[in-house]
């Protein structure tokens, strides 16, 4: 079974500022995908990166990059000039291709607190 | 684009009625959509995956005949929390799974949740 782990419960940052959240997983598929999801106060879930896991390129959107490490099953996601709005819970997921639901699994997520 | 509406955001109930909660896919078919719980301050937990025009799955642990699932259509899926008791409060989310129409394929759009209270 694949397991998703996040080794930061909790992380702050000032405003402006660059923070990396850490995001390993344990799986011995090599088709899969990887997410990071963010929860601000709202409980709403918004998508903010997807990796496909045969795609050597780390995927990059705006201000969010991530670290890709497929052989050391390591998924980071860096937020650079960090704002206020960043502030909420973020939830890295793996994805097995070609089979959903059971095989969509989350990390226990990080709470990301910006400091202005 | 890959927007997910649930409804009703919040409900409150007394213990024995049973609660319908909505999920709908506004502008792409999802064949498939999911349900989690989440209590505070935790992950999602899966409850169950909702397949267009067939029974569905259930994680280990989730009652069945309790948390009815049923995905009538390519752009809605229903959960039914059955004679409610209240430690059935908590925060339901659906999402559906995109089929690249409408955001990225093979990915999980959410819906803003629903908050349940059981009296």
């Amino acid at each position: 079974a694949q397991t998703v782990t996040q080794s930061q419960p909790e992380m702050s940052v000032q405003e402006a500022e660059t923070v990396t959240l850490s995001c390993t997983y344990d799986t011995s598929e090599s088709n899969y995908y990887l997410f990071w999801y963010k929860q601000p106060p709202s409980r709403q879930m918004i998508l903010v990166i997807r990796q496909e896991a045969y795609k050597q390129q780390n995927a990059t959107e705006n201000r969010f990059s991530v670290n890709f490490q497929k052989a050391a099953k390591s998924f980071s996601l860096k937020i650079s000039d960090s704002q206020l709005g960043d502030t909420a819970m973020y939830f890295c997921a793996f994805m097995k291709l070609g089979n959903y639901g059971q095989n969509f699994v989350f990390g226990p997520g990080t709470r990301l607190s910006v400091l202005p | 684009g890959a927007v997910v509406s649930q409804h009703p955001s919040w409900v409150i109930c007394k213990s024995g009625t049973s609660v319908k909660i909505e999920c709908r896919s506004l502008d792409f078919q999802a064949t498939t959509m999911f349900w989690y719980r989440q209590f505070p301050k935790q992950s999602l937990m899966l409850m169950a995956t909702s397949n267009e025009g067939s029974k569905a799955t259930y994680e280990q642990g989730v009652e069945k005949d309790k948390f009815l699932i049923n995905h009538a259509s390519l752009t809605l899926s229903t959960l039914t929390v059955t004679s409610a008791h209240p430690e059935d409060s908590s925060f339901y989310i659906c999402s559906a799974l995109s089929p690249g129409s409408r955001g990225l394929v093979n990915t999980q759009y959410f819906g803003p949740g629903t908050r349940l209270t059981v009296l």
